[in-house]
């Protein structure tokens, strides 16, 4: 099985500035399958990348994806109010899934 | 609008059996692969099944798997999640979720979850 990793636990920033989350797989992710989730409380979460840095439809061009084999990257260039919230990394591979534990982006 | 609708979630006692389901609409859940996700309370995501296109072949999470049953009824476009000898860390919140075409195993549409609590 696929262990992700993601840091940092929590991120305090403020609106405008930039977020930068990483998620660690403790094995190469063949064909670059990861993705990106942002929930909010009492809410499903909600797909913002595929294909590691593939933005979903209706996604802000302020979400953006990167990375390959085992380290991935999720950068958020300028925070809005919005956009505090937790974060998640998914993986595929050997025919199953898994989630890394979430960072939290929350205010300063 | 494509949407995906949990239902079935209760209070159960330790040991009993209860099936969620997921109701599609706006799309055919017979040409999708399908997922079931859990929450606990205040804790993160956890993957437990997916059922592909021909129904045949299901994988699961380690921490279900031989317990609980992934399945579809087409006619009805609508997934199941059968659970069986439930635990007190069964208890959460089950999302059920579509597998985006072509996007690379991700996971497109989401429900709005059904909580389930195992308790005595």
């Amino acid at each position: 099985e696929t262990v992700l990793t993601q840091f940092p636990d929590t991120l305090s920033l403020s609106p405008g500035d930039r977020a930068t989350l990483s998620c660690r797989a403790s094995q190469s992710v063949g064909g670059d399958y990861l993705a990106w989730y942002q929930q909010k409380p009492g809410q499903a979460p909600r797909l913002l990348v595929y294909g590691a840095s593939n933005r979903a439809t209706g996604i802000p061009d302020r979400f953006s994806g990167s990375g390959s084999g085992s380290e991935f990257t999720l950068t958020i260039s300028r925070l809005e109010p919005e956009d505090f919230a937790v974060y998640y990394c998914q993986q595929f591979s050997n025919s199953r899934g898994s989630f890394g534990p979430g960072t939290r982006v929350d205010f300063k | 609008q494509v949407q995906l609708v949990e239902s079935g979630g209760g209070v159960v006692q330790p040991g009993r059996s209860l099936r969620l389901s997921c109701e599609g609409s706006g799309f055919s859940l017979a040409t999708s692969g399908m997922y079931w996700v859990r929450q606990a309370p205040g804790k993160g995501l956890e993957w437990l099944a997916v059922i592909w296109y021909d129904a045949m072949n299901t994988e699961y999470g380690d921490s279900v798997k031989g317990r609980f049953t992934i399945s579809r009824d087409n006619s009805k476009n609508t997934l199941f999640l059968q659970m069986s000898s439930l635990r007190a860390e069964d208890t959460g919140v089950y999302y059920c979720a579509r597998n985006g075409k072509s996007m690379r195993f991700a996971m497109d549409v989401w429900g709005q979850g059904t909580t389930v609590t195992v308790s005595s």
